[in-house]
């Protein structure tokens, strides 16, 4: 079964560093998103993507956050210089068609830990 | 402002009991409805949804919703809890042509024999 995989699985950083965590969506996938979990807190929407742009952002998703799709299977988060309130699991997420055609598939995460 | 609220942290039954986890939601338009369940280190896996339709869905694991729109409410149920049923289950509320969704701050479930 097709999944969505992410890595690093676990990432310690120092604050002030950058931090690029990677996500290959299910590949016939068009719409990709990335959520944040603090430890205890609820699941959060930071970005969503489609067709090589940003379509709608969160509050949280401020300047020093970034997305990219490089390449056809590759969707990535860059935090350009770590706090350490972004220590968070981050999870990427894709959709194939639009909004009420299916079903949001999610990784396993990526746990940030800024020191 | 759209919101997800899911009044009960941590809850513990005895399995073979009934279960069921609240979810309220606030929303201005018809609501996309969602719940999600998480095991430790794994991700979101879906449970079931609620676009349109019957009130009362049906998902995997032997687990239904029914969505009350005079309660704002969409809580989950399952008749007879199983050990495996053990992890956190998340509501979440979206719309939009985006697709974003909305969570809740989940309810962890545990499970004694």
């Amino acid at each position: 079964e097709p999944e969505v995989t992410q890595t690093p699985s676990h990432q310690v950083t120092q604050m002030g560093q950058e931090v690029i965590l990677r996500c290959v969506p299910i590949s016939n996938h068009l719409y990709f998103y990335w959520y944040r979990q603090i430890l205890g807190q609820k699941v959060e929407f930071l970005v969503s993507f489609y067709n090589n742009e940003i379509s709608e952002k969160s509050e949280i998703f401020d300047d020093q956050f970034s997305v990219e799709r490089p390449d056809g299977s590759n969707f990535t988060l860059k935090i350009r210089s770590t706090k350490l309130e972004d220590s968070a699991m981050y999870f990427c997420a894709s959709r194939r068609g639009g909004f009420n055609t299916g079903e949001l598939f999610f990784g396993e995460g990526s746990r940030l830990t800024v020191l | 402002a759209q919101s997800v609220t899911q009044p009960d942290i941590h809850i513990t039954v005895s399995e073979g009991a009934s279960l069921e986890l609240r979810c309220n939601y606030s929303y201005g338009a018809t609501p996309y409805l969602f719940w999600y369940v998480q095991s430790p280190g794994q991700g979101l896996q879906l449970l079931l949804k609620y676009f349109s339709g019957d009130t009362l869905v049906q998902g995997i694991k032997g687990l239904e919703a029914e969505f009350k729109r005079s309660q704002s409410s969409f809580n989950l149920r399952k008749p007879s809890v199983h050990w495996s049923d053990a992890a956190e289950y998340f509501c979440a509320v979206g719309g939009g042509s985006q697709g974003n969704l909305i969570f809740g701050k989940g309810t962890k479930l545990s499970v004694k024999p």
